[in-house]
Parts: structure tokens; C-alpha cells; sequence
């Protein structure tokens, strides 16, 4: 019984180099989410997906950030051009279906743009 | 716009004693509440939720109170242990929402021995 898994863990980018960041959901649940969390902040809602479709992307910052699941399972975030306000820690969440399913958060990706 | 805060970011309780989280809303959409709990490095770990029709839930050591018409709730833990140190958030979910989850700013427990 895995639970959510990210890689990597740990991101270093020149500004202006593209990133991808990698998430392994709970086998079997319908839902994920991607939550980025800079420091001493709480975590902050970016994208949802339920199966493959993104049913809401308003908490993605600017076009420079693109996610996608496309076989329901595996989801990539996906940072074109990084800049150094894009550094802070990605945490992706999955849930099993309904709205009040607990989410289970993966550990994160801590990513620094230098 | 913070939705939901926590306004103390640090806590410190002697083990044995009651620690009390506070958190308070804005959002009167928010049908239902959670606490969260972080260790360093790992990803925030689900403690115990209540919805907007309870005003309490219990579960062992922690008791989560709801009033709405304060738009605040609290979580309190008893007795409190060391491995009980760490960040706690508190979240919440809007009935119109997408299931996101909106976090508060976290409160750091510490747990003296």
C-alpha cells in the first residue's frame, strides 16, 4: 500500500530553465491535486484533476505552469522559464472520489531557482 | 485575501497539559473542515475533519470544535505527547469548490518534555 509518491524531491534550476515535476497518486483514486507551498505559508491550491480532465486550473500562477494526467493515473507539473519566485515546495494530493475524501499528500518537491 | 487563518504561529505546551489550535474563516461557503499535521520534510498528514452540520468531532486524543456563527474553529489535543510536535493546518473545503482545499498558514506545536 504505497502512498503518494514525488520525484525528485529535491529541484535546482537556473532561472529561466524548464522543470517537470512528477507525481504517483494512490493506485485507484479518481482525483489529484497540486498544492505549492512557499515557506512558512500554508499550502496553496493550484490545479485538480478528476481521472484525466483538469476541472479547475485557476490557482496556476501564470501560463508559464502547465499540468497534465493523461491516462488518470501519473500527473506531471510541468514550469517553463522558472523564475525565483517559482522557488517553494510542489505538493501533490490524491483522493479517492467524493468531495470530503481525505487527501493524501505526497512529500513534495522542493524546488530552488537560483 | 486570507480565507483562513491562524493567527498564532507558534505554541508551546507542556506534555501532559491541553494544547488548543485556533483557526478562523471568512468564507461562508467553507461546509467542511479539516486539520492537517506536518512534519519536516514529509507532506502534510490528515488528523481529523468536521462538517458545517457538527459543532464537534472527536477522535482519541483530538477534539475538533466548529462554531459557524464565529466562523472559528479549535483543535484541541489531550494529553499532549512530544511526537505531537509539529506544524498544524488547518483547511477547508467550499461546497462550490472543486474539492480544492484552502489552507491556513500553520501553527508550529512544540511539546515540552
Amino acid at each position: 500500500g504505497a502512498g503518494v509518491s514525488q520525484s525528485p524531491r529535491y529541484k535546482v534550476a537556473k532561472r529561466g530553465q524548464d522543470v517537470a515535476l512528477r507525481c504517483d497518486p494512490i493506485s485507484g483514486h479518481v482525483s489529484l491535486f497540486w498544492y505549492q507551498q512557499a515557506l512558512g505559508q500554508g499550502p496553496e491550491f493550484l490545479t485538480y484533476f478528476q481521472n484525466e480532465a483538469q476541472l479547475d486550473k485557476s490557482g496556476l500562477p501564470s501560463d508559464r505552469f502547465f499540468a497534465e494526467r493523461p491516462e488518470g493515473s501519473v500527473s506531471t507539473l510541468k514550469i517553463q522559464r522558472t523564475q525565483k519566485e517559482d522557488s517553494a515546495v510542489y505538493l501533490c494530493a490524491s483522493s479517492f472520489q467524493q468531495s470530503t475524501d481525505t487527501q493524501y499528500f505526497g512529500p513534495g518537491t522542493r524546488l530552488t531557482v537560483l | 485575501d486570507q480565507q483562513v487563518k491562524q493567527n498564532s504561529p507558534s505554541l508551546s505546551v507542556q506534555e501532559g497539559r491541553i494544547s488548543i489550535l485556533n483557526c478562523d474563516y471568512t468564507n461562508s461557503m467553507f461546509d467542511y473542515f479539516l486539520w492537517y499535521k506536518k512534519y519536516p520534510a514529509e507532506g502534510p498528514t490528515f488528523l481529523i475533519s468536521i462538517s458545517s452540520i457538527k459543532d464537534k468531532n472527536e477522535d482519541g486524543r483530538f477534539t475538533v470544535f466548529l462554531n459557524k456563527s464565529a466562523k472559528h474553529l479549535s483543535l484541541h489535543i489531550v494529553p499532549s505527547q512530544p511526537g505531537d510536535s509539529a506544524v498544524y493546518f488547518c483547511a477547508a473545503i467550499s461546497n462550490f469548490g472543486n474539492e480544492k482545499l484552502t489552507f491556513g498558514t500553520g501553527t508550529r506545536l512544540t511539546i515540552i518534555p
